[in-house]
């Protein structure tokens, strides 16, 4: 089984500020780790995800995430935020194989919030 | 069309009706999903279809009825709800047999039982 920790469940910022978001991950077993993005009223949407090779993965809108295999960990970094990112962001990882590799097990979501 | 729709975007039902959410994709995918999302909670995934067949239902009330018809689309069947069960339900569908692809998630139906 796996477990995802999103340690910060409101992430307030500054616009134009550098911002990062925490993902540690549980697992027995080897995973897919991946990060998705919520506006309000709407669905998820993918915003990047590291499978193998390097660690530092870049996804859209100017977000990049490190993952750290000693660590557990896949925190999410942009350098500079705009008002548009606000929204809620989940951290996801799915076992590369086995009987439960369909399944996407979730953190509980980071609500980021960029103010003026 | 392309991606996943869900149908309606709200739906607002009292406790004796009788209603049903809709999904549909267009991705070729052969595994569907429907999630509840409710206000400070995390995900929780409801059912689970791959070809047509469900292969999860995680303790979901039998007032929850799912249906796969085809691989196209997914039904999620409603009757007597209570109020707790308002929530944002997620449609997400995604390749059953490659964990290197991400699920990719409709818009959601925002229920509210009254």
């Amino acid at each position: 089984a796996q477990s995802v920790t999103q340690l910060d469940s409101q992430v307030p910022v500054f616009e134009e500020a550098p911002v990062e978001l925490r993902c540690n991950y549980s697992s027995s077993v080897s995973v897919y780790l991946f990060w998705y993005v919520q506006y309000p009223n709407q669905g998820l949407q993918l915003l990047l995800k590291y499978l193998s090779g390097s660690t530092l993965v870049k996804g859209i809108n100017g977000f990049e995430a490190e993952f750290n295999k000693s660590q557990t960990s896949f925190h999410l970094r942009k350098p500079s935020v705009h008002i548009s990112d606000t929204a809620e962001y989940f951290c996801a990882v799915r076992q590369t194989r086995g009987g439960s590799n369909y399944k996407l097990t979730f953190g509980k979501g980071t609500l980021l919030t960029v103010n003026p | 069309e392309t991606g996943v729709t869900q149908t309606p975007r709200h739906l607002v039902m009292g406790m004796t009706n009788k209603k049903s959410l809709k999904c549909e994709q267009h991705l070729g995918h052969n595994a569907m999903y429907w999630y509840k999302q409710s206000a400070k909670k995390p995900l929780e995934l409801m059912f689970v279809y791959s070809l047509e067949e469900r292969v999860e239902n995680n303790s979901v009330p039998s007032r929850f009825s799912p249906e796969c018809p085809n691989s196209s689309h997914l039904f999620l069947h409603l009757h007597t709800l209570q109020p707790e069960d308002s929530a944002l339900y997620l449609c997400a569908s995604s390749q059953w047999d490659r964990g290197d692809t991400e699920a990719f998630f409709g818009q959601g139906t925002r229920l509210t039982v009254v």
